[in-house]
């Protein structure tokens, strides 16, 4: 059973574009995450929400919009996509604070 | 600029042989992570070290974390070729953030 699910897995698309990637977890956990991995595979943090509500918002361009509909979902909207916007997104869940963190398997975003 | 990096970047080692990776950090932490991440995979969780303890052990996993110089090292001991992955550390700072290095890319030759 899978704990942290994304979908898409690939998403290829045309500067300007929206896009959405999708995340559930099924561990019950209370804060869910949003990532960056760049090609030089490091890892930044974007979006942080506890209980649906947004706990970490770092500096992000507002084309960058999280949705979390309840506290098993955690959406990640994309508006108006540029050539930057190329990277892995992951999705993390957690019990909060400083604790352990699962992972999704990753969305690749390539933007043309 | 992230909180922790690791070092070195890659590593290329013999099936059976240990692998050492070390990760400095700037400010205080919490506690320091170690994840592994396969080729086009999430990350995983590997071990947890808090900041009053010095060493922790996992299978084949050794973690140490000294708060005064800011460092911690990963010891892999008897390699295998599943062992090949990028190893990252994170450290948990009360800000509740995890900061990413960008990892130690492992190789371990049959």
């Amino acid at each position: 059973d899978t704990a942290v699910s994304q979908t898409p897995k690939y998403l290829v698309t045309q500067m300007g574009n929206d896009k959405s990637i999708k995340c559930e977890q099924n561990l019950g956990h209370d804060t869910m995450y949003w990532y960056k991995q760049d090609s030089k595979k490091f890892l930044k943090i974007m979006f942080s929400y506890n209980n649906k509500e947004l706990i970490i918002n770092e500096t992000v361009p507002n084309r960058f919009s999280p949705k979390s509909p309840d506290k098993a979902h955690l959406n990640l909207h994309i508006n108006s996509l540029e050539l930057g916007d190329s990277a892995v997104y992951f999705c993390a869940s957690g019990t909060g604070g400083t604790d352990t963190q699962y992972f999704g398997p990753g969305t690749r975003l390539t933007v043309l | 600029s992230q909180q922790g990096e690791e070092d070195p970047q890659a590593l290329s080692i013999q099936e059976g042989e240990n692998a050492t990776m070390n990760c400095s950090y700037k400010t205080s932490i919490n506690n320091l992570q170690w994840y592994r991440q396969n080729s086009g995979r999430g990350l995983v969780h590997l071990i947890l070290i808090r900041s009053n303890e010095r060493e922790k052990h996992s299978g084949r996993l050794r973690v140490t974390l000294d708060t005064s110089k800011k460092s911690s090292s990963l010891l892999i001991t008897a390699s295998r070729a599943a062992d090949t992955a990028s190893y990252f550390c994170a450290t948990a700072t009360n800000d509740y953030k995890l900061s990413f290095g960008a990892g130690t890319t492992v190789t371990v030759r049959a």
